[in-house]
């Protein structure tokens, strides 16, 4: 059964700090993973997705990167404003299904 | 439509109660997934179509929980004589199909509350 786990629950950094998000997942055999964001009270938005046959994928100042042999996936944020303040989720497609199976999520604070 | 658009945004039931929760997709998607959201938690899944056909249902917590898409767009969750737990946020995905290259678009979910 696929599981994925999200390392560190809780994260607060100062603005300007680059930072790290983990991501770990148990079945390699996966179509997709995908990076969401959550702000309180509203839906998923997505961030990045990362095709298995891809490495990573990069937008403006996030960049995910992804070693499916390893089962591992990184959300690497470049010089953080508090604007990113949210619940960053990762989430993976396993093969065999159409599903998403979730993290629960970095809940991340970056404080002026 | 530009996104997926859920509504009612909030919904208070009282306990036993049915509720309806609507789901449309974005225009030309082909899968429609239901997700459930407990507070603190990652999103569970719930039930999965593709156009009109409900290929899985195996996340559907128990025989209270209904889905439907009898036209291939517009899904409606149902849950019958609610309960305290069925108290959660209800995401609504779509998708153009070929997951490997597309991935899923959410919407802003609704936020049960069984009072």
């Amino acid at each position: 059964k696929q599981e994925v786990t999200q390392i560190p629950a809780a994260l607060s950094v100062p603005e300007g700090e680059n930072l790290v998000l983990n991501c770990s997942f148990t079945d390699s055999a996966i179509y997709n993973l995908q990076w969401f964001r959550q702000d309180p009270g509203k839906g998923l938005t997505s961030l990045l997705l990362i095709q298995s046959s891809q490495r990573e994928q990069t937008s403006g100042r996030l960049n995910a990167s992804l070693d499916k042999s390893s089962g591992r996936s990184t959300l690497y944020i470049a010089a953080s404003q508090p604007g990113d303040s949210a619940t960053y989720l990762c989430a993976v497609t396993a093969h065999g299904t159409d599903k998403l199976i979730f993290g629960t999520g970095t809940r991340l604070q970056v404080f002026p | 439509g530009a996104g997926v658009s859920q509504s009612p945004r909030y919904k208070v039931a009282k306990r036993g109660q049915d509720v309806a929760l609507r789901c449309d997709p974005i225009s030309g998607h082909v899968s429609l997934f239901w997700y459930q959201q407990a507070l603190g938690q990652g999103p569970e899944f719930l039930t999965y179509f593709q156009n009109e056909a409900q290929l899985d249902k195996s996340g559907l917590p128990s025989d209270r929980f209904f889905a439907e898409r009898p036209e291939g767009s517009v899904s409606t969750l149902k849950i019958q004589r609610t309960q305290q737990e069925d108290s959660a946020v209800y995401l609504c995905a779509s998708s153009k199909g070929d997951r490997a290259t597309y991935g899923y678009t959410f919407g802003s979910g609704t936020r049960l509350t069984v009072v």
